[in-house]
């Protein structure tokens, strides 16, 4: 149980193009949805928290407008990122956690990750 | 602030024991975790401790305690496929994963 996938697993684009990245929990609901940005041998920057059904939550020094968050059902949270520039290109990973109780409400599981190169 | 440390590196030979220790100051307490990342990879969750002890899940165990802001995960019976990196993560008072650099794991033969 707790599978979470994430399409496309690879991205190439041109700069000033949209990409979006779509997350699903597969086995369970989700009513909170992460989305992580990891650069090359650095740890797990998280960029905001999404709760279905409402405006996702960012973090300082991420722009709302160019990382664009949907959490439209309790399985799928999307991620758009806008007019990518070269200096987006990094490994993007998604999570989700349960909405169900115990231990897996707690857990986050992560889906494979985004790999997005902007030329 | 909110602190995670673990060492970033550490080696050890296949078939032995090595215990990676994880130190935290947070603002409150929900639970620790460990994930294994493989490089390229995105994280998967090894174990979760909220109360004091040790949480023993096959070749991995997990010890919290509380009191003094430590954790340490136990991988015995080192395979080479161990070779990772292990993310210690507290979440605060606030159900929010804060999280550490990471330890990169190296098994020698």
């Amino acid at each position: 149980g707790a599978v979470v996938s994430q399409h496309p697993s690879r991205v190439i684009c041109k700069s000033g193009t949209s990409v979006k990245i779509e997350c699903r929990s597969l086995d369970f609901q989700a009513t909170t949805m992460f989305w992580y940005r990891q650069f090359p041998k650095q740890s797990l920057m998280l960029m905001a928290t999404s709760n279905e059904g409402s405006k996702a939550t960012y973090e300082q020094g991420v722009e709302k407008d160019k990382f664009l968050i949907n959490h439209a059902s309790l399985t799928l949270s999307t991620l758009t990122v806008t007019s990518a520039h070269p200096e987006d290109s990094s490994f993007y990973i998604c999570s989700a956690r349960s909405a169900s109780g115990g231990l897996q409400q707690e857990t986050q599981y992560f889906g494979p990750g985004t790999r997005l190169l902007v030329l | 602030g909110q602190n995670i440390d673990q060492p970033t590196e550490m080696t050890a030979t296949e078939g032995a024991i090595v215990q990676i220790n994880c130190t935290y100051q947070t603002s409150g307490f929900n639970g620790l975790f460990w994930y294994q990342q493989h490089a390229g990879e995105a994280p998967t969750f090894l174990s979760y401790n909220v109360l004091d002890g040790l949480e023993e899940k096959g070749r991995f165990s997990s010890f919290l305690s509380r009191s003094k802001g430590y954790s340490y995960l136990l991988l015995k019976e080192l395979q080479m496929k161990d070779s990772a990196s292990y993310l210690c993560a507290v979440m605060d008072s606030n159900y929010q994963l804060i999280w550490g650099a990471g330890t990169k794991l190296i098994i020698k033969p």
